[in-house]
């Protein structure tokens, strides 16, 4: 357990519904990064929050928006679906100024699969 | 634009031999670079990192070098073992862009008993 906390691990949905992905930081962890894996290739960086502040952005789609709450836990709203969204979402948290030096903490993943 | 490359989707080592994986990056603002290991049905875990000041930072049987002149990077793991059988991802990040990190697309690392 790494102590990042995805859920669900599996979500399956029709072509134009919205869903919400969920994560829970490790413990004392303030940065909340997104990533998406599609088949095969690299993560892609969506978007970055830091102590409810969104911090960076990436190539993330209009039809896609993100929150951190108070109490940290972030969610990656997804509307509009398409079959191409069908990946593995990541969401990863980091210290203070550590995700540049120290490396992020990794949850297991939401695989989406867009039918 | 792709900015931190890995050529080799793959790579097969044997049992107590050396595994070197490679990566490239264009971007000069890079400041930290990173690889993490992911088994499947897992999130990716962060195995070393080296800052951009140095050119070999060593961890146990892992063991980073960064070449600046050529904007490369590589992995040494010695000796190989089965368990490190995993994809593995390189990664770059700029510290005056929030610690955002960027990946490669992986390779995958097999290693033969």
């Amino acid at each position: 357990d790494s102590g990042v906390t995805q859920t669900p691990k599996h979500l399956i949905t029709a072509t134009g519904q919205r869903v919400t992905l969920r994560c829970s930081p490790r413990s004392g962890d303030l940065s909340v990064y997104w990533y998406q894996q599609s088949l095969d290739q690299g993560l892609q960086f969506l978007i970055q929050y830091y102590n409810g502040e969104e911090r960076a952005k990436g190539n993330i789609l209009e039809r896609f928006s993100a929150q951190q709450f108070p109490d940290l836990h972030s969610e990656l709203n997804l509307s509009s679906l398409e079959l191409g969204d069908s990946a593995l979402y990541f969401c990863a948290s980091s210290s203070r100024g550590g995700g540049a030096s120290k490396g992020y903490t990794f949850g297991s993943g939401t695989r989406l699969t867009v039918v | 634009d792709q900015q931190v490359k890995q050529n080799s989707p793959s790579l097969s080592v044997q049992e107590g031999r050396i595994s070197i994986l490679n990566c490239d990056y264009t971007n000069s603002m890079f400041d930290y670079f990173l690889w993490y290991k992911k088994y499947p049905a897992e999130g990716p875990t962060f195995l070393i990192s080296i800052s951009s000041i140095k050119d070999k930072n060593e961890d146990g049987r892992f063991t980073v070098f960064l070449n600046k002149s050529a904007k490369h990077l590589s992995l040494h793991i010695v000796p190989s073992q089965p368990g490190d059988s995993a994809v593995y991802f390189c990664a770059a990040s700029a510290s005056t862009h929030a610690g955002k990190s960027t990946f490669g697309d992986g390779t995958t690392l097999t290693v033969k008993p």
